[in-house]
């Protein structure tokens, strides 16, 4: 089934590790992003790709990096985390559907740093 | 960029009530208005969506309102059921492809 797929669904680590967060759409989407979520809810856009070798940052910013090698797999890395990096990242993909532009979220990777 | 802003961030009714969650934006430019819904523990889901050549748009139990002139936007739901409990968002675009989100309303339906 075509869809945008998140690993790890939850992840805790310690201060200093290195993650990487996958996120994998199987619905040939150009466009893909990075939202991080907050315990408040808000949603925030932390990063996009308009394509292979496009990333762009978003409105929040980010010690987070991330990569667009293929169309389908767009992974986000944090080199060291850190507590304040404690939250859930959502990953998106969107297409073309009457005129506008819809987004399609995966499930979701809730970080915890200790 | 845009700015969203989203009321309220907790909204209770008695389910068969109506509920209206209300949204302005910053950017006159912004063009397309979509709401999601985020039930406990899942990913958010575009629920209803209008277009800026568009004044109102129904699908159901769902309305939503947009008034350019004010830059605001609403989601209205008659009738409520138990299953409408969940966050909303509301979301406003330009002709890029970023979405800026409000913060969100945290809906409950009193049974």
């Amino acid at each position: 089934e075509a869809d945008i797929y998140q690993t790890p669904r939850y992840l805790v680590i310690g201060t200093g590790k290195k993650i990487t967060l996958e996120c994998s759409q199987t619905m040939g989407h150009d466009k893909m992003y990075w939202y991080q979520q907050d315990p408040g809810m808000e949603l925030h856009l932390i990063h996009y790709s308009y394509g292979v070798n496009s990333t762009e940052k978003g409105d929040l910013s980010s010690e987070s990096t991330v990569s667009r090698i293929r169309t389908e797999h767009f992974p986000l890395t944090l080199e060291s985390a850190r507590p304040s990096h404690t939250s859930q990242y959502l990953c998106a993909s969107s297409e073309w559907v009457s005129g506008a532009n819809v987004l399609t979220f995966g499930a979701g990777s809730r970080l915890t740093v200790l | 960029g845009e700015n969203v802003e989203q009321h309220p961030s907790t909204l209770s009714v008695q389910e068969g009530d109506s509920a209206v969650i209300k949204c302005t934006y910053s950017d006159s430019a912004s063009n397309y208005f979509p709401w999601y819904k985020q039930e406990l523990g899942k990913r958010p889901q575009l629920i209803i969506d209008i277009r800026s050549n568009v004044g109102e748009k129904k699908d159901q139990r769902i309305a939503v309102t947009l008034n350019k002139t004010a830059k605001h936007f609403s989601l209205h739901i008659t009738e409520t059921q138990p299953e409408d409990s969940a966050v909303y968002f509301c979301a406003a675009r330009k002709n890029d492809y970023k979405l800026s989100f409000g913060a969100g309303t945290t809906v409950t339906v009193r049974a």
